[in-house]
């Protein structure tokens, strides 16, 4: 079936330094969306893309989606304790009322 | 505009039982969408209602069942409860769930079977 894989399971940085997760998926998505869950929380939508090449910013943030639309990134610059939590990709396949796959997520801990 | 909102939020049932979680969508939306969330598997979709239909389902056996209400708000329903059900299950909701709409996620309810 459709998969989404999701790199790093696990990423320790020391505040400051730059974090990065990639999803990829084996066939074409049509769009692609990122969420952020925060220790005992839920997942919160931060952004889609859905544009073979598009890259997007939000202020730290940058995200983008490989030309082929099977690939997609999230980099955060300068972490902060603030970005702690579980990024998850999650790609949509074909037709308007396609389910969302979601990536295993990756766990970003930042230590002051 | 009030978020998704699930209820119960904590719920301990055994094995066997049966158990009913409620997720109200933001005023409007009209597509509500079930997902399971485990340590092990991650956030897993089960199903999508729309108008009072379900339009798409995920791999989860028929134990888990849902429904729409014209209000828009759903249910979720899991029969014979399995260890393994233990989960945080969150609903979504969208305006009417089309390819590039945003999902609303609520809280979740955290369910454990004993």
């Amino acid at each position: 079936g459709q998969q989404v894989m999701q790199i790093p399971q696990y990423q320790h940085v020391q505040e400051g330094e730059d974090f990065t997760t990639y999803c990829n998926s084996s066939t074409t998505l049509s769009n692609i969306q990122w969420y952020k869950q925060r220790p005992g929380g839920h997942p919160v939508f931060l952004i889609q893309l859905v544009k073979s090449g598009e890259v997007k910013k939000q202020k730290r943030l940058t995200f983008q989606f490989g030309e082929a639309k099977k690939n997609s990134s999230l980099h955060i610059t300068a972490t902060q304790t603030t970005d702690v939590g579980t990024y998850f990709c999650a790609g949509r396949y074909g037709g308007s009322q396609g389910n969302l796959i979601f990536g295993k997520g990756t766990k970003l801990s930042v230590k002051p | 505009k009030a978020g998704v909102t699930q209820t119960p939020r904590y719920l301990i049932k055994t094995r066997g039982q049966q158990v009913t979680l409620s997720c109200s969508p933001i005023s409007g939306h009209r597509s509500v969408s079930w997902y399971q969330q485990t340590p092990g598997q991650g956030l897993q979709f089960l199903f999508e209602y729309f108008s009072e239909t379900q339009r798409n389902k995920g791999n989860f056996p028929g134990r888990f069942s849902g429904r729409q209400f014209s209000n828009s708000r759903s249910e979720m329903n899991v029969s014979t409860l399995e260890l393994g059900d233990s989960a945080l299950y969150l609903c979504a909701s969208s305006l009417s769930g089309r390819n590039q709409e945003t999902q609303y996620f609520g809280p979740g309810t955290r369910l454990l079977v004993l």
